[in-house]
C-alpha cells in the first residue's frame, strides 16, 4: 500500500481556518485520497475524499497538489466538535474480495482551543 | 449520510468466555463489510473482510479460528470472538462500503464496540 505522512499534532484556535497537511509521494495513478476523522471513543467518520481536482463539501475542503503527492484537508472555520484524530487515507484500490479496505496511519490528532 | 449500528456498544465478559459483535447497515445493503480493531493510543487495524455469502478473508496474523466472521444477509454482520482473554480487550469497529460510492472506496463506519476481558 502507497503511505501517507501526516504531523503527528496541530492546535488551533476556535473559528479559524485550519490546514491539515499529507504527504503521499508514492501515490499512484488511480489511487483516491481519502479523510476521516475519530472523535474519542467513536467509530471513524467520513469527511472527504478526492483523485485530482479540489473537492468541496459541507465538512471541509480538499486540495491536492498538481503532482498529487501531497494533499490537505481545509477546515474553513474550526470548532470545538471538530477537535479529532484526522486521517489521510490512501485507497487501496487492489482487486478481490479486499477491494477498497482503508489502510489507517496514525493520523493528526487536532486541538481546537476556545 | 448511510448509517451503521453495532451493538452491543460495551460488553465486559469473563476470560475463557465468547462475545458477540453485531454489525448493521441501516438504510442500505452492504455486500462487503470491514472489522477494525483498535487498542488505546493506537490506529485502527484491518482484522478481516466480511464478504456477504462468503468465507471472511483475515488479514495477516488475525487468527481466523478466534475472530469468527459471519456475513448472512446484506445488512447483518457479526464478529465472534472464542475464548476471550484480557489481551483481546479492545475497541472493535466494523465499517461497510456503500453501494454506488464502491469505486471510491468510502466506508461509512460503526460507534464501535469497547470489549473487556476480565
Amino acid at each position: 500500500d502507497a503511505k501517507t505522512t501526516q504531523p503527528n499534532s496541530m492546535e488551533s484556535n476556535e473559528e479559524e481556518p485550519v490546514h491539515l497537511p499529507c504527504n503521499h509521494s508514492t501515490i499512484s495513478g488511480t489511487d483516491y485520497i481519502h479523510w476521516y476523522r475519530q472523535l474519542p471513543s467513536q467509530g471513524p467518520e467520513y469527511v472527504i475524499h478526492g483523485l485530482t481536482s479540489n473537492v468541496n463539501n459541507r465538512m471541509a475542503s480538499l486540495a491536492i497538489a498538481e503532482d498529487r503527492k501531497s494533499s490537505t484537508l481545509i477546515l474553513h472555520r474550526a470548532t470545538l466538535r471538530d477537535a479529532a484524530v484526522y486521517y489521510c487515507i490512501l485507497r487501496d484500490h487492489a482487486g478481490g474480495t479486499s477491494y477498497g479496505k482503508l489502510t489507517f496511519g496514525q493520523g493528526t490528532i487536532l486541538t481546537v482551543h476556545p | 449520510g448511510a448509517v451503521v449500528s453495532q451493538h452491543p456498544s460495551r460488553v465486559i465478559c469473563k476470560s475463557g468466555t465468547s462475545v458477540k459483535i453485531e454489525c448493521r447497515s441501516l438504510d442500505f445493503q452492504a455486500t462487503t463489510m470491514f472489522w477494525y480493531r483498535q487498542f488505546p493510543k493506537q490506529s485502527l487495524m484491518l482484522m478481516a473482510t466480511s464478504n456477504e455469502g462468503s468465507k471472511a478473508t483475515y488479514e495477516q496474523g488475525v487468527e481466523k479460528d478466534k475472530f469468527l466472521i459471519n456475513h448472512a444477509s446484506l445488512t447483518l454482520s457479526t464478529l465472534t470472538v472464542t475464548s476471550a482473554h484480557p489481551e483481546d480487550s479492545s475497541f472493535y469497529i466494523c465499517s461497510a462500503r456503500v453501494p454506488g460510492l464502491a469505486e471510491r472506496g468510502t466506508q461509512y463506519f460503526g460507534p464501535g464496540t469497547r470489549l473487556t476481558v476480565l
